[in-house]
């Protein structure tokens, strides 16, 4: 059974530029999470789609977006790109959104911005 | 509001010494506890979880975990490590308020394990 995948796996933007970043879930996996990991603020959460609706989201600004599509894949876009925005990008799928369950992460994406 | 505090940034120990990783927690409702591990260039991987019911709870890797409720912590512990479990370890929350599955991680404690 084939893990969470992320792409793509390292980019490097400028500032100012937008990023699209994709996950695929785990077959049958419904519900989608997104994390920024960077070594000072450590693993935050971003938002988690559940059947195509946003269900949660965290402190972050508007720059921040997502959607997930019918398939359960999901995509994160970050505008106007910040250098605070070098970050490692996780996503995580789950069976469902369930504050008892288990997350399975993919490798992330790591973005690095100049 | 929930927090999670993982003590020890850093952690050093000789291969197949014990190892203890600390987190104490803070929430105003029960918690769901988990502790997930980070091998360098990977994702995150659930090593064990405490939802309810026994304190102890064993996870994958020999290692295991004990709630103590009272101390609001929830430590890491393996009796004998091995040059592979040199990772990164974070420990996370969830609590019965929470919306979805959205956890609250620890900073994170890098574990060395030195031949």
């Amino acid at each position: 059974k084939a893990g969470v995948t992320q792409t793509p796996r390292y980019l490097i933007k400028t500032r100012g530029q937008q990023v699209t970043l994709s996950c695929s879930p785990i077959s049958g996996h419904r519900s989608v999470s997104w994390y920024q990991q960077t070594p000072g603020q450590g693993l935050q959460f971003l938002f988690e789609y559940f059947s195509e609706t946003q269900r949660n989201k965290g402190n972050f600004p508007g720059r921040f977006s997502g959607r997930q599509f019918s398939n359960s894949r999901s995509e994160m876009n970050v505008s106007t790109l910040e250098l605070g925005d070098s970050a490692l990008y996780l996503c995580a799928s789950s069976l469902m959104p369930r504050r008892t369950g288990e997350l399975f992460f993919g490798e992330g994406s790591r973005l690095t911005v100049l | 509001a929930q927090s999670v505090t993982q003590l020890d940034s850093q952690v050093p120990v000789f291969e197949e010494a014990p190892v203890e990783l600390r987190c104490n927690y803070s929430s105003s409702v029960s918690v769901y506890l988990f502790w997930y591990v980070q091998y360098p260039n990977q994702g995150l991987q659930l090593l064990l979880k405490y939802l309810s019911g026994s304190t102890l709870v064993k996870g994958i890797n020999g290692f295991e975990a004990e709630f103590n409720k009272s101390q609001t912590s929830f430590h890491l512990r393996k009796p004998s490590v091995h040059i592979s479990d040199t990772a990164e370890y974070f420990c996370a929350v969830s609590n019965e308020e929470t919306s979805g599955s959205r956890l609250t991680f620890g900073e994170g404690t890098q574990l060395t394990v030195n031949p």
